[in-house]
């Protein structure tokens, strides 16, 4: 069965820290990778996506991502954090012919601190 | 204008009762899903449903049941609720059935007593 883990289950920074993230999936087929955002008592909201082409993607709030195949990796980075970006964050995965159905990680807790 | 919107936010309840959560989406897809996301946060797909007809069926108890009675609704009915039903629950719709960008809805949180 497809699966997706998230690495890290809390993180800590200071504001203006550097972030990364981690995401791996197991699926030898194509996939299309998504990173979500939940702040505090809120829905999802996509940061990013990829569907193909360029593997690094450009997603809000300065937030990117890259695809690395042959690692099964797609780990999210922003060069400076902001308190503001204290949220949890999704790894997902989306499986061709699998009617659309989003596969989670089990999320990161980012807190960063003023 | 909200896009996907779900009554209601908040749903307290005692165990044995049978609870309706409703969803619209005015994007004018056609295929909408429900995850739940339980106390540790861990999201896991349902159902879903295209244009009307049931697509996923995950492992579910039957006591839940979805309704789409158009392809702008995807209504979720649990019956005899049980205290493990407590969670957070999350409507989302995509244009199709494809791997599309899913679109969320702001929860519904279910309190089982």
């Amino acid at each position: 069965a497809q699966s997706v883990s998230q690495h890290n289950h809390h993180v800590i920074l200071s504001e203006a820290a550097s972030l990364e993230l981690g995401c791996n999936y197991s699926y030898g087929g194509t996939v299309n990778l998504f990173w979500y955002v939940q702040y505090p008592g809120q829905h999802l909201q996509l940061l990013l996506k990829y569907f193909s082409g360029d593997p690094l993607v450009k997603g809000i709030k300065g937030f990117e991502a890259e695809f690395i195949k042959s690692k099964f990796s797609f780990n999210l980075r922003k060069p400076s954090v902001q308190w503001s970006d204290t949220a949890e964050y999704f790894c997902a995965v989306n499986v061709w012919n699998q009617g659309g159905k989003l596969i989670f990680g089990q999320g990161t807790e980012l807190s960063v601190k003023p | 204008d909200t896009a996907v919107s779900q009554t209601p936010k908040y749903l307290v309840t005692q165990m044995g009762n049978d609870k309706s959560i409703k969803c619209e989406q005015n994007l004018g897809h056609d295929t909408m899903y429900w995850y739940k996301q339980d106390s540790k946060k861990f999201l896991k797909i349902m159902f879903s449903y295209n244009n009307k007809e049931l697509i996923i069926n995950e492992t579910v108890p039957n006591r839940f049941s979805p309704k789409s009675p158009d392809k702008a609704h995807l209504n979720l009915h649990i019956n005899s609720l049980e205290l493990g039903d407590s969670a957070v629950y999350f409507c989302a719709s995509s244009q199709d059935g494809a791997s599309r960008q899913q679109y969320f809805g702001p929860g519904t949180r279910l309190t089982v007593t």
